[in-house]
């Protein structure tokens, strides 16, 4: 069966400081992958979709980046945090577009 | 217009109860539909996917009206463990699945 894992489950970092979140997935191959954001109370926002290695498309203009070395690896970056970056970040896989996501249990990352 | 909306609650209801969430999509095209549930600081879960006929899985039904453009969940007989956020998901026009910002239930003893 297939199996997603993320981590760490939480995160306290300054301002300023670099960021690596890692998500991989088991039992499958050539998986779609996701970053989603959910700030406190709010609902999840696509950060970015990956469709194969080297393959990620942005949804939102910001100071993240992703990259998937691996087919089923997913690598969620920033050089700096901002305040603003703090939320639950979720990374997710599907076995094609508008199939059903599965989710990894999160991150929380708290920027002070 | 959000894409995806729900009322965010929350409902509080008795054990018990039979509740009903509504969600609007403005994607007419839209061909996929999902319910997640979401436990505070959890992953989002899923639910059930909501399928042209309507799907039922034991006390949760489902059911798509694309004339009026909504989906429905329907929980029967509420348990406590039913507590959580509900989050409807649908297809935006660029073929990438958009999810409400969830509907809060409170099941009380």
């Amino acid at each position: 069966s297939q199996t997603i894992h993320q981590w760490p489950a939480t995160l306290v970092q300054p301002v300023g400081s670099p960021l690596s979140l890692e998500c991989t997935v088991e039992g499958t191959s050539n998986p779609n992958l996701y970053w989603y954001r959910q700030a406190a109370g709010r609902g999840l926002q696509l950060l970015f979709y990956s469709v194969g290695i080297g393959q990620i498309s942005s949804e939102v203009p910001q100071n993240l980046s992703a990259s998937r070395p691996q087919d089923r690896q997913f690598i969620l970056s920033s050089k700096k945090l901002l305040l603003s970056d703090s939320g639950f970040y979720l990374c997710a896989w599907s076995a094609g577009i508008n199939e059903k996501l599965f989710f990894g249990s999160g991150t929380q990352l708290s920027v002070l | 217009r959000k894409e995806v909306e729900q009322d965010p609650g929350p409902f509080n209801v008795p054990e018990g109860a039979t509740v009903a969430f509504n969600c609007t999509y403005s994607n007419s095209a839209s061909q996929s539909f999902f319910w997640y549930r979401q436990d505070c600081r959890k992953e989002p879960k899923l639910l059930m996917s909501v399928y042209s006929s309507g799907n039922e899985d034991g006390r949760f039904t489902a059911q798509l009206n694309r004339a009026s453009q909504y989906i429905s969940l329907l929980i029967r007989d509420s348990k406590l463990s039913d507590s959580a956020t509900y989050l409807c998901v649908a297809m935006d026009s660029s073929y990438k699945l958009i999810f409400g910002s969830g509907t809060r239930l409170l099941v009380r003893p």
